[in-house]
């Protein structure tokens, strides 16, 4: 089993649509990531939160330490948004050193 | 500010070459960490330097090394290349710090990622 497990795989929707992608984590982590990646290649990142929830533009980002759970949410979407999303989770070791294990990703394609 | 950079881009080796892919990170950023990315297994965590010290290590064989120069800019190098090795390769830089009370949403830790090198193994 995969240490962070994210669902769905593939979503497709409509233009306008309110989106929620998943990610739940099985290991203690120092924080959590959503990053979005689009074709070519380049990865931005969208959050990093630890706790409670983070809102940027039209994307908010949820965090449920006690579940080991996290919900990325994009309100009216827009083709624009088509992109895989991806859940990463911070491991830090006594050193201070981050080491980020990833999902395997969200594709997710919106239609006008 | 300028971004995170990689060279290559692109690069096309034969199995048993090396290869070296070299990244330079945002000005002031002392944390490079690198990843591999397959359709098959996505990405993965290869390493992180930070001060021109590994500091972490990921599961991946020997044949995978890197290193960081007192300017903060990394190479990694793939030795014995096999088919297998074909991925994109990203970089990714962060502030970074040595002190482990810092919050983990602290900016130290946001990580910037490059473009990637696109490696084929032929």
């Amino acid at each position: 089993k995969n240490e962070v497990e994210q669902s769905p795989q593939n979503l497709t929707a409509q233009e306008g649509e309110f989106i929620t992608i998943n990610c739940s984590y099985s290991v203690g982590i120092s924080a959590l990531h959503w990053l979005q990646q689009h074709p070519g290649g380049g990865i931005v990142s969208l959050f990093m939160l630890s706790s409670g929830k983070k809102k940027h533009g039209r994307l908010i980002a949820t965090i449920n330490i006690q579940e080991k759970h996290s919900s990325l949410h994009i309100t009216a979407s827009h083709p624009r948004d088509s992109a895989v999303y991806i859940c990463a989770v911070s491991r830090r070791n006594q050193g201070g050193s981050e080491k980020l294990v990833f999902g395997k990703g969200t594709k997710l394609t919106v239609n006008p | 500010k300028a971004g995170v950079t990689q060279t290559p881009r692109y690069l096309i080796k034969t199995r048993g070459q090396q290869v070296t892919l070299s990244c330079s990170p945002i000005s002031g950023h002392r944390s490079v960490s690198w990843y591999q990315q397959t359709p098959g297994q996505g990405l993965q965590f290869l390493f992180e330097y930070f001060s021109e010290t590994q500091r972490n290590k990921g599961n991946f064989p020997g044949r995978f090394s890197g290193r960081q120069f007192s300017n903060s800019r990394s190479e990694m190098n793939v030795s014995t290349l096999e088919l297998g090795d074909s991925a994109l390769y990203l970089c990714a830089s962060s502030v970074g710090t040595g002190l482990a009370w810092v919050r983990e949403e602290s900016a130290y830790n946001e990580q910037f990622f490059g473009p990637g090198t696109r490696l084929t193994v032929l």
